[in-house]
């Protein structure tokens, strides 16, 4: 099945400055690649997504890029804000019922 | 406007004691999901199913059940709780469109500890 890794596990920056993340993925037949932030106490949100025949979307301060030659995604924060503080997770997915696999997450902190 | 609502949001188990997690969503979804979040390791896929009346095994199914008698509900069961056990567990629910992938949208979760 697919194997989604995700880089760093932690990741602390200064209010202002811009983030990323970064994750991988084994299945060439994976097609669409969310992105969710998930904070205390609550379930995941989506945040951004990103389909194969893709490869960069922008949503205000918040953008994906993917390269699928090489089976790597990544979310870039900028800009960030202290309410950017969260868990995110990246996820992969083929078209088999719709099912994700996700990346083990990433915990970022803004320091105001 | 609910959503996804998961129920009970807390619950501690002895060993060796069952229960079922209840989840309902309101959006007229077909598929459905049930996952565990355990430190360290993301969410992991327990059990799916793509319409009423019917399930599937996801990557860590022992231990469970699950049954979708209506299609607003997905119902998690554990038999015989184990300390293994212990976890946050989320239901998240989607809608086929087009053959496309489309996000899943996600519960509040329920926080269960097995002594």
């Amino acid at each position: 099945g697919e194997n989604v890794e995700q880089h760093p596990s932690t990741l602390s920056v200064q209010e202002g400055d811009s983030a990323v993340i970064k994750c991988t993925y084994s299945d060439s037949a994976s097609n669409y690649f969310p992105w969710y932030k998930q904070e205390l106490g609550k379930g995941p949100q989506l945040i951004i997504d990103i389909r194969s025949n893709v490869g960069e979307k922008k949503d205000q301060r918040i953008a994906v890029t993917l390269n699928k030659t090489a089976k790597h995604f990544s979310l870039h924060i900028t800009e960030t804000q202290p309410e950017d503080s969260a868990v995110y997770f990246c996820a992969a997915s083929r078209n088999n019922f719709n099912k994700f696999y996700f990346g083990s997450g990433t915990k970022l902190n803004v320091k105001p | 406007n609910a959503g996804v609502t998961q129920t009970p949001k807390f619950r501690v188990l002895k060993t060796g004691q069952s229960m079922t997690l209840l989840c309902a969503q309101d959006m007229n979804h077909e598929y459905m999901y049930w996952y565990r979040q355990d430190p360290g390791m993301g969410l992991r896929l327990i059990h799916y199913s793509v319409g009423e009346g019917t399930t599937a095994k996801g990557e860590v199914p022992d231990g469970y059940n699950v049954s979708r008698l209506k299609k607003q509900n997905f119902l998690l069961g554990l038999e015989s709780a184990a300390p293994s056990q212990t976890s946050v567990y989320f239901c998240a629910s989607s809608r086929p469109r087009g053959g496309r992938n489309q996000p899943q949208h996600f519960g509040d979760g329920t926080r269960l500890s097995i002594l």
